[in-house]
């Protein structure tokens, strides 16, 4: 049974503070996703990667950064958290090919900046 | 410049048959998506289109037309359990994909 794994289901963090989001996959995926989700916006991409240590810029990725030292593990890296960063992060993965296709999401961090 | 459109809301009724259009603009495609969303859940996965014509999955079935940059979603014999968000989803250039706002459905009794 596939599975994508997030460090926290709910977050509370004060403004600068630095945050660390992990996502964790057990099914061998090349590529791995950050998303974010609000409402009425749908999701939109932060960053991805499609192999270990590397990473590319999606719609969105100012105020993030990512690292990727293990190919099961993907993090997620708000350098100084602000309120406009309250959201719900998703993770998500899938195989290189197979990225035309299906994502594997998992089941999201709900992170609040105060 | 990238867009993508499908309706904010649809409502049906328990046992009909509803279709949920996608119109989409992107630089480069390779396929279509769409996933399904309940409520406090995570986005799952529910079918894929690479090339022009109609996806059958029990009952739902997914329609695309390259040429018109069109999709559909179909789903028949409307279940109470149907009601949540769908989204379609274009893949593009390197392994990207797009999700919109999605389409919010409300199955009726």
């Amino acid at each position: 049974d596939v599975k994508v794994t997030q460090s926290s289901r709910y977050l509370v963090k004060r403004t600068g503070e630095k945050v660390f989001l992990e996502c964790v996959q057990d099914m061998d995926h090349e590529n791995m996703f950050w998303y974010r989700q609000d409402p009425g916006l749908g999701l939109r991409l932060i960053y991805f990667s499609y192999d270990v240590k590397m990473k590319e810029k999606g719609d969105i990725p100012e105020g993030y950064s990512v690292s990727r030292e293990k190919k099961e593990r993907f993090s997620l890296i708000l350098e100084s958290a602000s309120t406009n960063q309250t959201s719900m992060y998703l993770c998500a993965s899938s195989f290189r090919d197979g990225g035309l296709g299906e994502q594997y999401f998992g089941p999201g961090t709900r992170l609040t900046v105060t | 410049g990238q867009s993508l459109e499908q309706p904010s809301e649809v409502t049906a009724v328990e046992g009909a048959i509803v279709q949920i259009n996608c119109t989409y603009q992107t630089s480069g495609f390779y396929g279509l998506s769409w996933y399904q969303q309940h409520d406090g859940g995570a986005p799952t996965f529910l079918s894929y289109n690479a090339l022009d014509g109609l996806e059958e999955t029990g009952r739902f079935s997914s329609f695309l037309s390259r040429s018109d940059s069109y999709g559909y979603l179909l789903l028949q014999e409307l279940q109470m359990k149907d009601s949540a968000s769908y989204f379609c989803a274009p893949h593009t250039e390197g392994f990207k994909t797009i999700f919109g706002a999605g389409t919010r459905l409300f199955v009726k009794a």
